[in-house]
């Protein structure tokens, strides 16, 4: 089955700094990657996502990219603000995984700190 | 719409009672999901329901638990008897996808299960 391994697990950037989190994949027949946020006491939400035919994709302040080739795929938050902090998962959808093929990463704690 | 609705939001138990986790999902949506996530496991996929039927349940950790989707409008997730290693955030997730080309997944805020 797909494996997705996310790093860092914790982040700190000074406010205005960039953040970058990646993710990696195993199954090269995943086609779809999302990211969601996730703040405190709340359910994950989708921020953005893309799709594998699609190299990069930029929404504002965040975007997402994507190497098929290397099975990497990372999310970029420039001029960070403290709304940014919370936790961030990746996901890998494969569709050939059965029912459900999306696969999480373990998540990463992006702190912004004033 | 009001989003994925789950009660109780916090759930404080002893071990061996029973607790019953609820889910109301987005109207119109066709698929519904049960996630357990831990800090050490992160988000589990527990089961997973299209149109009302189950169809992959390989996620639940033992016949302990148990889910039911009655209707488009509700699921019950069933913990008899609860043992402190379940405590955890148990989330539901609903969203409208077809085999092959998943859909947004909504998730609901959550319910905080406690076992002791």
């Amino acid at each position: 089955g797909e494996n997705v391994e996310q790093h860092p697990s914790t982040l700190s950037v000074q406010e205005g700094d960039s953040a970058v989190i990646k993710c990696t994949y195993s199954d090269s027949a995943s086609n779809y990657f999302p990211w969601y946020k996730q703040e405190l006491g709340k359910g994950p939400q989708l921020i953005i996502d893309i799709r594998s035919n699609v190299g990069e994709k930029k929404d504002q302040r965040i975007a997402v990219t994507l190497n098929k080739t290397a099975k990497h795929f990372s999310l970029h938050i420039t001029e960070t603000q403290p709304e940014d902090s919370a936790v961030y998962f990746c996901a890998a959808y494969d569709p050939g995984g059965g029912a459900d093929g999306l696969t999480f990463g373990k998540g990463t704690h992006l702190i912004i700190q004033p | 719409d009001a989003g994925v609705i789950q009660s109780p939001r916090h759930e404080v138990t002893e071990m061996g009672q029973e607790v019953t986790l609820r889910c109301k999902p987005i109207s119109g949506h066709n698929s519904l999901f049960w996630y357990r996530q831990t800090m050490m496991r992160g988000l589990e996929l527990l089961i997973y329901f299209n149109n009302n039927v189950p169809i992959d349940d390989s996620g639940m950790p033992e016949d302990r638990f148990s889910a039911k989707m009655p209707n488009a409008s509700f699921s019950t997730l069933k913990i008899q008897p609860s043992e402190p290693r379940d405590s955890a955030v148990y989330f539901c997730a609903s969203s409208f996808g077809t085999s092959g080309n998943t859909g947004e997944l909504f998730f609901g805020e959550g319910s905080r299960l406690t076992v002791l």
